[in-house]
């Protein structure tokens, strides 16, 4: 299996423009989520879903934040607009829910907005 | 969202010294309790976990001690290695929500 792949691996683009980052979950996995890390507020837990289903999008940090689950094999995050503020790595993780195997992470997506 | 608590933000040891990483959790319904390793670049990946059944776990030189009644948890490096050296999140979550929360992380030098 080739984990959890997240696109792309950099993103630069100035403040104001739409910010779209992709997830690819591990094959077989039911639970996705999106977290963001920075130095100052470390991993926070943005959104995440269970079967496609979004659970739990109390930590997108407001409406200019989305995600969505298509299909079992992909997932989007979206900015629009975008801000200098959500400059941090964007992290999507993959499990099997309810069987405690922990989660695999992606390499992440470095997003700076200038 | 901080419902995990970690401690110390960094730590430096030697060669063959034994790191010591605490957390402290809230929520009582936490029943998996995972640390995690993460090395510059990378996402962070699942190094050892315990459920609040044990009250210790051994995998190779990590070690998870585990006290439910005090909420807290700890991780111990023995004979820590330079390549040892990482940011370590410890982290809890439910068994039906999956919704896991980290700590702040810690990061590790291990000095030659």
């Amino acid at each position: 299996d080739a984990g959890v792949i997240q696109s792309p691996r950099h993103e630069v683009t100035e403040m104001g423009q739409e910010v779209t980052l992709r997830c690819k979950p591990i094959s077989g996995h039911n639970s996705l989520f999106w977290y963001r890390q920075t130095m100052m507020r470390g991993l926070e837990l943005l959104i995440y879903f269970n079967n496609n289903v979004p659970i739990d999008d109390s930590g997108m940090p407001e409406d200019r934040f989305s995600a969505k689950m298509p299909n079992a094999s992909f997932s989007t995050l979206k900015i629009q607009p975008s801000e200098p503020r959500d400059s941090a790595v964007y992290f999507c993780a993959s499990t099997l829910m309810g069987a405690n195997y922990g989660y695999t992470f992606g390499s992440g997506t470095r997003l700076t907005v200038v | 969202q901080q419902q995990v608590k970690q401690s110390p933000q960094s730590l430096i040891v030697q060669k063959g010294g034994i790191p010591i990483i605490n957390c402290a959790y809230e929520n009582t319904a936490f029943d998996y309790f995972p640390w995690y390793q993460q090395f510059p670049g990378k996402g962070p990946a699942l190094l050892i976990a315990i459920r609040p059944d044990v009250s210790e776990k051994k995998e190779g030189r990590f070690t998870i001690s585990f006290n439910k009644s005090a909420k807290q948890f700890s991780l111990h490096i023995m004979d820590s290695q330079p390549g040892d050296s990482a940011t370590y999140f410890c982290a809890a979550s439910t068994v039906y929500n999956n919704d896991m929360r980290f700590g702040a992380g810690t990061r590790l030098t291990v000095k030659p």
